[in-house]
Parts: structure tokens; sequence; C-alpha cells
């Protein structure tokens, strides 16, 4: 079975720095894809970052952007320019590329705070 | 992406009741998840709700107790049934859209549920 790793319960970061949370996964797969989601108060989950495992080219999307490593199972995101907006509950997950396993699986999350 | 809706927001209920949750999307699409999310914790996978067909549910998920149904391609409803203070969560609904093949799903703004 798949399992998601977030080994940061909580970080900080100074409004305008850069931050980068970590995520680890496990799978026996070689299709998948990884996602970053967003979760403020309000409990709204948002997709911020969406990566294929078959593509090399790490995504970006605007101040954000990952460092994926498919061999080590790693999957980290950076927040370039820390925005107060950013603060909010950050999750990790995993989804399968074949058949019908099209359920996300989860990490626990990263909690981030931005100081003004 | 897709505009997805959950009715109600949030309840208050008390214990040995049900509840039903509904999940509206603004187009049609293939496959819809249920997921709950207890206090302070991350998102779990409860089922998949499969248009014309049962719902597939995850271990630990029984029909009787979280019933879905599925009657069209925009709309889903999860009950929760005989309701304990330990079903106190998050419920969010999560469709994927058709044709895109983007293979990434989008989430309603969860429905905050608390069992006295």
């Amino acid at each position: 079975a798949q399992t998601v790793t977030q080994s940061q319960p909580e970080m900080s970061v100074q409004e305008a720095e850069t931050v980068t949370l970590s995520c680890t996964y496990d799978t026996s797969e070689s299709d998948y894809y990884l996602f970053w989601y967003k979760q403020p108060p309000s409990r709204q989950m948002i997709l911020v970052i969406r990566q294929e495992a078959y593509k090399q080219q790490n995504a970006t999307e605007n101040r954000f952007s990952v460092n994926f490593q498919k061999a080590a199972k790693s999957f980290s995101l950076k927040i370039s320019d820390s925005q107060l907006g950013d603060a909010a509950m950050y999750f990790c997950a995993y989804r399968s590329a074949g058949g019908s396993q099209g359920n996300l699986i989860f990490g626990k999350g990263t909690k981030l705070s931005v100081k003004p | 992406s897709a505009v997805i809706s959950q009715k109600p927001s949030r309840d208050i209920c008390q214990r040995g009741t049900s509840l039903t949750i509904q999940c509206q999307v603004d187009s049609q699409v293939t496959m819809m998840f249920w997921y709950r999310q207890q206090p302070g914790q991350s998102l779990t996978l409860i089922a998949t709700a499969n248009q014309g067909s049962e719902a597939t549910y995850e271990s630990g998920f029984v029909i009787d107790k979280f019933p879905i149904s599925r009657p069209n391609l925009t709309f889903s409803t999860l009950t929760v049934s005989n309701m304990s203070p330990e079903d106190s969560s998050i419920y969010l609904c999560s469709v994927e859209v058709i044709g895109a093949g983007t293979d990434t799903q989008y989430f309603g703004p969860g429905t905050r549920l608390t069992v006295l």
C-alpha cells in the first residue's frame, strides 16, 4: 500500500521569504501523480500544484514550485516570496495513475505560519 | 476545474440521528469521492461514489453507517447514520473532471458536523 509522510507538523516563515515543505512517499508503482493541497481556516481544499511521475521537469505555478526526486521518492514544495495569505495547512497527496484507484492518499499535513 | 457546492455547510446534530450531505457539481464528472477529516487530522477516504452502481467503500467504512447515492453525473449524497460524537468531523466531497484527462481532484467546501 502507498503511504505519504510529511515530517514537519509545523513550519514558520517570514513574509517575503522562501520556505520549503517536505514530503516523502512510498510506492511500488512507476506511474502516479503527486499533489500539494492548501487548506486555509475556511477548510476549503485548494489545489496548489500537480506533478506527473513520468515527467522529469519539476512543476511550477507562480510562486510555488516542487522538487520532485523520483528515485528518492521525495516531493517537496517551495513557496517563494511568502505572503500572509499563504498561511494554511498544506497536504501532500498521492494518486495512482492506473485503473480505478482514483482516490488520493494524504499525508498528515504541515501547518504553515507566515510572520509579518 | 469544476465548481462544487455542499449542503449543509455545517450542522449540529443529536446523538442517534442521521444527516444527509449533498454534493452538487456544475459539470458532469466520472468519479466522485467522499472524505472525512477528523479534528486536527488529515483526510481519509470514505468511499467512491459510482454513477448507476453501488459505492465502493474503504476499509473501516460500511454502507449501513455511510449510505451513498449517486443518481446522476453531477450529484451525490452521503448520509451519516445513527450518529455519535465520534462522527464529529468535516466531510468533503471531491470530483475528477471528465475528458480533460487531468487526473486531478477538486474539492467542495466541506460540511462541518458536530454531534452532541
